[in-house]
């Protein structure tokens, strides 16, 4: 079965220092992996994702994600943290079998930037 | 260009009543997901429509939850006699294509809350 995981229930880091927030899947073959924000009472706003290609993926809001094939990893990074980044992220990938086109999410990762 | 809209955004039910969810999907989207997140949780893929078609439905409660997306108008996920259970986000999605490389763009969520 195809799934994701997020290890961390939450990540708080100080403004102006790095944030990663981790993710990692389990699918056979090559995925296709995403990530989306959440503010509070809000719906998810897309904010990068993995198709093939070049491993470091740039996205909105100087967000980055590192593809890694052999740790099967795809963590979301920043060189340097907002207050305004604090919300929910999720990380989700998309099943291969099947044209279904759904997206498998993680638990979300509460993102804390202290200012 | 206006995003995916969702209508009511808060929704109150009373045991035993039916809750309608709408959906308009962005402009030139004929793709809609339908997903679910109860509180402290993932979202969790509930079902996938094209206009007039069911696509996958294998996220979908077999009793009292149905999908539609007409030729003309939103898509509307019904719930037939609400339980307390059902109370959660939900979160319609929309894109151009079905591939499993195409973005998803989310509404704000319909909150339902059954008393």
């Amino acid at each position: 079965a195809q799934s994701v995981a997020q290890p961390e229930d939450q990540v708080n880091v100080a403004e102006g220092n790095p944030l990663t927030v981790k993710c990692t899947y389990s699918v056979s073959g090559n995925p296709y992996l995403f990530w989306y924000v959440q503010y509070p009472n809000r719906g998810l706003q897309f904010l990068l994702k993995y198709i093939t290609g070049d491993n470091l993926v740039k996205g909105s809001y100087g967000f980055e994600a590192e593809f890694n094939k052999s740790q099967t990893s795809f963590h979301l990074k920043k060189p340097s943290a907002l207050v305004s980044d604090s919300a929910l992220y999720f990380c989700a990938v998309s099943p291969l079998s099947g044209n279904t086109g759904k997206l498998i999410f993680g638990q979300g990762t509460t993102l804390q930037v202290k200012p | 260009n206006a995003g995916v809209m969702q209508n009511p955004r808060h929704l109150v039910r009373r045991r035993g009543q039916e809750a309608r969810l709408r959906c308009s999907p962005m402009k030139g989207h004929s793709h809609v997901y339908w997903y679910r997140q109860l509180p402290e949780e993932g979202l969790k893929f509930m079902v996938y429509l094209q206009k007039e078609n069911i696509i996958d439905e294998s996220g979908m409660p077999k009793e009292r939850f149905s999908a539609e997306f007409p030729k003309e108008g939103p898509s509307i996920l019904r719930i037939q006699q609400v339980v307390r259970g059902d109370s959660a986000a939900y979160f319609c999605a929309s894109s151009p294509g079905g591939m499993n490389t195409d973005t998803q763009y989310f509404g704000p969520g319909t909150r339902l809350t059954v008393l």
